[in-house]
């Protein structure tokens, strides 16, 4: 079973809108979690990262949400722009071990005009 | 200023050749990876090196075989190239450990007919 699940796996979504994205792990023991924007046809590109202690972190129409104790992240595009069209991929780091790194398998976001 | 960049953005070959993926970075980042996506999969860590001539698996690594001799390149090898290695192959960089940001190549896209 995968340590990262995102879901929806994917959606539409008019230009201007809102929308969030919901990332569940099981991963640990829990060291961050990193949330990435990947454009057709290129590699990806962070967007937050957020640690055990944060609940909340922006970057500009981008709001990531924690909650270490359900194991539950989101991230929140507002004001959708065309531009936005792309897989958001949901990275959970453990703090030590083997393979520290867990995927989620991306949601895809497509807006439309 | 390059950052990280692969070479070749396209390959196909044929079954049982070996083929060889570069990776180059400018920064001088001490970890490296490399990952392979893949439709219904998402991201998968093949290999990574934390530094020069030091590398260890990742969820992935059959098949695959890696070098480090120069900080600033990190080279993947398909010894005998299967079918079912067909995909999109990233290389990463990060300064820091595996948990730190990471910044992707552009890819390269491997097909194996």
């Amino acid at each position: 079973k995968n340590q990262v699940e995102q879901s929806p796996q994917s959606l539409i979504i008019l230009e201007g809108k809102n929308c969030t994205l919901q990332c569940n792990y099981t991963v640990s023991p829990f060291s961050n979690l990193r949330w990435y924007k990947q454009d057709t046809g290129r590699g990806p590109v962070s967007l937050t990262i957020m640690t055990f202690s944060e609940n909340t972190k922006s970057n500009g129409r981008y709001t990531a949400t924690l909650d270490a104790d359900t194991k539950q992240s989101s991230l929140h595009i507002t004001a959708s722009q065309l531009s936005d069209s792309a897989s958001y991929i949901c990275v959970v780091s453990k703090s030590y071990g083997n393979n520290r790194l867990a995927f989620g398998k991306g949601n895809q976001v497509v807006v439309i005009p | 200023d390059a950052g990280i960049t692969q070479s070749p953005r396209y390959k196909i070959t044929e079954t049982g050749r070996q083929v060889t993926l570069m990776c180059h970075q400018t920064w001088s980042h001490s970890y490296m990876f490399w990952y392979r996506q893949d439709l219904g999969h998402g991201l998968r860590l093949i290999y990574y090196s934390a530094a020069a001539d030091i590398t260890d698996k990742g969820e992935v690594p059959d098949g695959y075989v890696v070098s480090r001799s120069k900080t600033e390149n990190f080279p993947l090898t398909l010894e005998s190239a299967t079918r079912s290695q067909t995909s999109v192959y990233f290389c990463a960089s990060s300064a820091s450990g595996v948990e730190n940001e990471q910044f992707f190549g552009p890819g390269t896209r491997l097909t194996v007919l």
